[in-house]
């Protein structure tokens, strides 16, 4: 079936760095994309969405872009700090579909001081 | 505090004793839903429920039930726990969907459970 997944399992930056998270999807009926973070013991928290019809949003230091042509999804994050370092991932459904989300593997993020 | 709280947060127990794992939110969402993340897996949703007294399938419903009875609450049900039902789960709740818009789901802190 298609799938969410994410190109790069762990990802590692100096802090202040910007960190860009990809992520593919392969399903063209998606429509609606979330990333969350993940921080050790700790369930997931939403960071950003963004909806099939619009190409980048911006959040507080995270910018997330989709290229619906290649079916790719990226997390931006500006000036990275250690409080950043956790898992992301992303999320996909379908507008009129079923109410199951697909999400992505995850990747670690890894912030140096 | 708006949350989604889950109990308990670790479980070890054997296979085939019945174990209920309970969710609760304070946000008065209409939409929850159980997860189990698994390495390498992601999270994979088991069961959700639109309202009260609606409950569908997710992509893994084999091996559990969910009741809603309330809509603050969202038990998960193992009847017949089995050592591959071993996972951590994340109960999550959202506003109602609307048109098919899946709003933001807010998560539990997770429940590690071990069954041996």
């Amino acid at each position: 079936g298609e799938s969410v997944g994410l190109h790069l399992p762990t990802l590692s930056v100096q802090e202040g760095d910007n960190s860009i998270i990809n992520c593919a999807y392969s399903n063209s009926a998606s429509d609606y994309f979330i990333w969350y973070k993940q921080e050790s013991g700790k369930g997931p928290q939403f960071i950003i969405d963004i909806r099939s019809n619009m190409d980048k949003r911006q959040g507080q230091r995270v910018t997330v872009l989709l290229n619906k042509t290649v079916k790719h999804l990226s997390l931006q994050i500006a000036a990275t700090q250690p409080g950043d370092s956790a898992v992301y991932f992303c999320a996909e459904n379908i507008r009129g579909g079923s109410y199951i989300p697909t999400f992505g593997r995850g990747t670690s993020l890894i912030v140096h001081p | 505090e708006a949350q989604v709280t889950q109990n308990p947060r670790y479980l070890i127990t054997v296979t085939g004793k019945k174990l209920t794992v309970t969710c609760s939110q304070n946000m008065n969402h209409e939409y929850m839903s159980w997860y189990r993340q698994d390495p390498g897996l992601g999270l994979r949703q088991i069961y959700y429920s639109m309202n009260v007294e609606v409950t569908d399938k997710g992509d893994v419903p084999e091996g559990y039930k969910v009741s809603r009875k309330e809509k603050r609450n969202f038990p998960l049900i193992l009847e017949s726990p089995s050592p591959n039902q071993t996972s951590l789960y994340f109960c999550a709740s959202s506003l109602s969907p609307s048109a098919g818009n899946t709003d933001t789901q807010y998560f539990g802190p997770g429940t590690r459970l071990t069954v041996l």
